[in-house]
């Protein structure tokens, strides 16, 4: 079965740099989130979308950015990166907003700033 | 506000014996639980919900997990544990009042470590 797609797995930046971070939700899933996860830490939220319009906006800094586009994809941008940026970011997705329907996690993208 | 706790860092386990990992929840209403595996650099994988009914709820790999709602615990359990479900495990909660957002707020984790 598809999966939701994250890409790039890893990702390296510098300092003050940008970076984009791509999500592909399962397809006929209209809903996208956006999780952060720390070293050792849970996955905190950091913004949601459902019919390419934010739904909800977690702890996610003014310094990022995301959208969903018109094929539900999503993509998280990030600017003037920060050594802290430095975690996990998982996209999710799931159906139509459906209150008991879990969450579809992809592989993450692992973000490191030096 | 909700919240989800996990009040064990690690349980440790021998191979063959039950399991249990904790999980306790602070949500107004009646909310919708879930429990959600994650192996090193991977995605969290979907393991198991309770939404409404049979307070047993089964799930995947052999997992089950207890609905107490007096106690307000989800406590996630298994029979028999075997080495390869050594990961760490996230309770989460969606109020059921979130149809227009349906986030889910995790828990700390817990690592699971079954030895042989």
């Amino acid at each position: 079965a598809a999966g939701v797609i994250q890409s790039p797995r890893h990702l390296i930046k510098e300092k003050r740099e940008t970076a984009t971070l791509k999500c592909y939700p399962i397809p006929r899933h209209d809903t996208v989130y956006w999780y952060q996860q720390g070293p050792g830490q849970d996955p905190q939220f950091l913004i949601s979308f459902y019919e390419k319009m934010q739904s909800d906006k977690g702890s996610i800094p003014d310094r990022f950015s995301a959208q969903q586009f018109s094929d539900y994809h999503s993509e998280l941008n990030m600017s003037s990166l920060e050594l802290g940026d430095s975690a996990l970011y998982f996209c999710a997705s799931s159906p139509q907003r459906r209150d008991n329907s879990p969450l579809h996690f992809g592989n993450g993208t692992r973000l490191t700033v030096t | 506000a909700q919240s989800v706790a996990q009040p064990e860092d690690q349980v440790n386990v021998a191979e063959g014996n039950p399991l249990t990992v904790k999980c306790t929840y602070s949500v107004s209403g009646n909310p919708y639980l879930f429990w959600y595996v994650q192996y090193p650099n991977r995605g969290l994988q979907f393991l198991l919900k309770y939404i409404t009914g049979d307070n047993l709820v089964k799930g995947s790999y052999g997992f089950e997990a207890e609905f107490n709602k007096s106690q307000t615990s989800f406590h996630l359990k298994k029979p028999s544990a075997l080495v390869s479900d050594s990961a760490l495990y996230f309770c989460a909660v969606r109020d059921r009042g979130s149809g227009n957002t349906g986030k889910l707020i995790f828990g700390q984790g817990t690592t699971l470590q079954v030895k042989p």
